[in-house]
């Protein structure tokens, strides 16, 4: 299967800093991307679609200000989680969509990054 | 909108076979997929169903039928590996919408 990296795998950082996770596909090229958050023992939830070469939707009850994502190329998409808060701690994890000759989507999921706001 | 159902936790033993339910409520209905999260790792799918059946992949089957909103997953010849959280999700519009999940125990 497509392969999806994240980085980095984890991070703690100070209240009110900036964050930024990268999202790589790394054997195919992937013009939708998507970012997940996960709490513990929960779902996950969908934050945004990130399409490359223009602006990301983001799903109801999301700041997107907050959460600031770029999708510049067909293998890179990041989230910047500004001016995190405790509140922001969680698991966020991205997927890329591939679309096979079937037209099948199959959704694949990077290993995901852990954030700590201290 | 769209909302899914499945039990927060099965519990079996090793070699038997489980089924984990999964109903959902959805204006537009484009498929019903499938996916296994380990203990701090990523989703991986597992299965993937657009029409009405089952779907045979190795241990694992996934069954839908579209007119009863409902669909389940079936693992056969439990192994200890297989403990994990199992998410039914929706697919529409492009995006994946998740359930809560089911918390699968495999007892030796």
């Amino acid at each position: 299967g497509a392969v999806v990296s994240q980085h980095p795998s984890w991070v703690i950082c100070k209240s009110g800093t900036s964050v930024k996770i990268e999202c790589r596909s790394l054997d195919f090229q992937a013009t939708t991307m998507f970012w997940y958050r996960q709490f513990p023992k929960q779902s996950l939830m969908l934050m945004a679609t990130s399409n490359e070469g223009s602006k990301a939707t983001y799903e109801q009850g999301v700041e997107k200000d907050k959460f600031l994502i770029n999708h510049a190329s067909l293998t890179l998409s990041t989230l910047t989680v500004t001016s995190a808060h405790p509140e922001d701690s969680s698991f966020y994890i991205c997927s890329a969509r591939v679309t096979d000759y079937h037209l099948q989507e199959t959704q694949y999921f990077g290993p995901g990054t852990r954030l700590l706001v201290l | 909108g769209q909302s899914l159902e499945q039990p927060s936790e099965v519990t079996a033993v090793e070699g038997a076979i489980v089924q984990i339910n999964c109903t959902y409520q959805t204006s537009g209905f484009y498929g019903l997929s499938w996916y296994q999260q380990h203990d701090g790792g990523a989703p991986t799918f597992l299965s993937y169903n657009a029409l009405d059946g089952l779907e045979e992949t190795g241990r694992f089957s996934s069954f839908l039928s579209r007119s009863d909103s409902y669909g389940y997953l079936l693992l056969q010849e439990l192994q200890m590996k297989d403990s994990a959280s199992y998410f039914c999700a929706l697919r529409g519009g492009g995006k994946l919408i998740f359930g809560q999940g089911t918390e699968l125990s495999v007892k030796p």
